[in-house]
């Protein structure tokens, strides 16, 4: 089936500093890949998207690839700020093995950073 | 006002309640989704629905019922409650296009005691 793998947190940074979290895929077919973050006490927005292979998605100086050949599709940002502070969650949409696209959602990866 | 709005915000409940959980949408989506969120296992889908005629199981849907009454309103319910579906509940909605991007409601944090 399809699964999702990013790397565990916290992640802790300091202000300033660079941010790389890492994803991973495994899916059948040509998927879309998306990031969401959540912010303390809220539910998940879409930070970025790409729907397909060398597309780089890209939202309030965040980035991120879809990288085929290495089914990534990792999330960067060159400056964090303590309010990028949150939990960050890949995903996918891709087919299901019954035939409709159903999202799936990595396990998130919490960041923080100190001023 | 939100697009997606879940009730209630917040329930303690007692083991053997039964209890639902409301999602409303004002988006004009046809999909809808429900998951849970618990620490360390990020979000697993419960049930989703492609219109008010298809109901569909997600990977964790024992224990679980939903009702999705009109297109803008999908209903979780727990039918007998126990501690470990204490968990904190998101609806969600999407176009049908797959390159579509999900939206989120607030959340609804469930304590079952």
């Amino acid at each position: 089936g399809n699964s999702v793998t990013q790397m565990e947190g916290p992640v802790t940074l300091s202000e300033e500093a660079f941010l790389t979290i890492n994803c991973t895929y495994t899916a059948t077919g040509y998927p879309s890949l998306f990031w969401y973050v959540q912010y303390p006490g809220e539910g998940l927005q879409l930070l970025l998207k790409a729907t397909k292979a060398d597309d780089k998605g890209s939202n309030k100086g965040f980035e991120a690839t879809y990288r085929k050949e290495t089914t990534s599709f990792h999330l960067e940002k060159g400056s964090v700020q303590v309010s990028d502070s949150a939990v960050y969650f890949c995903a996918l949409s891709a087919e299901s093995s019954g035939g409709s696209y159903i999202p799936t959602f990595g396990r998130g990866t919490s960041l923080i950073v100190h001023p | 006002d939100a697009d997606v709005t879940q009730t209630p915000r917040n329930r303690i409940t007692k083991t053997g309640k039964r209890i639902m959980l409301e999602c409303s949408q004002t988006k004009g989506h046809d999909r809808m989704y429900w998951y849970r969120q618990d620490p360390g296992l990020g979000l697993r889908l419960i049930y989703y629905s492609f219109d008010v005629k298809d109901i569909n199981k997600g990977e964790i849907s024992d224990g679980y019922s939903v009702s999705r009454q009109a297109q803008a309103k999908f209903s979780l319910s727990l039918e007998s409650a126990i501690p470990n579906q204490t968990a904190l509940y998101f609806c969600a909605t999407s176009d049908r296009d797959r390159g579509r991007e999900q939206f989120f409601g607030p959340g609804t944090r469930l304590t079952v005691l």
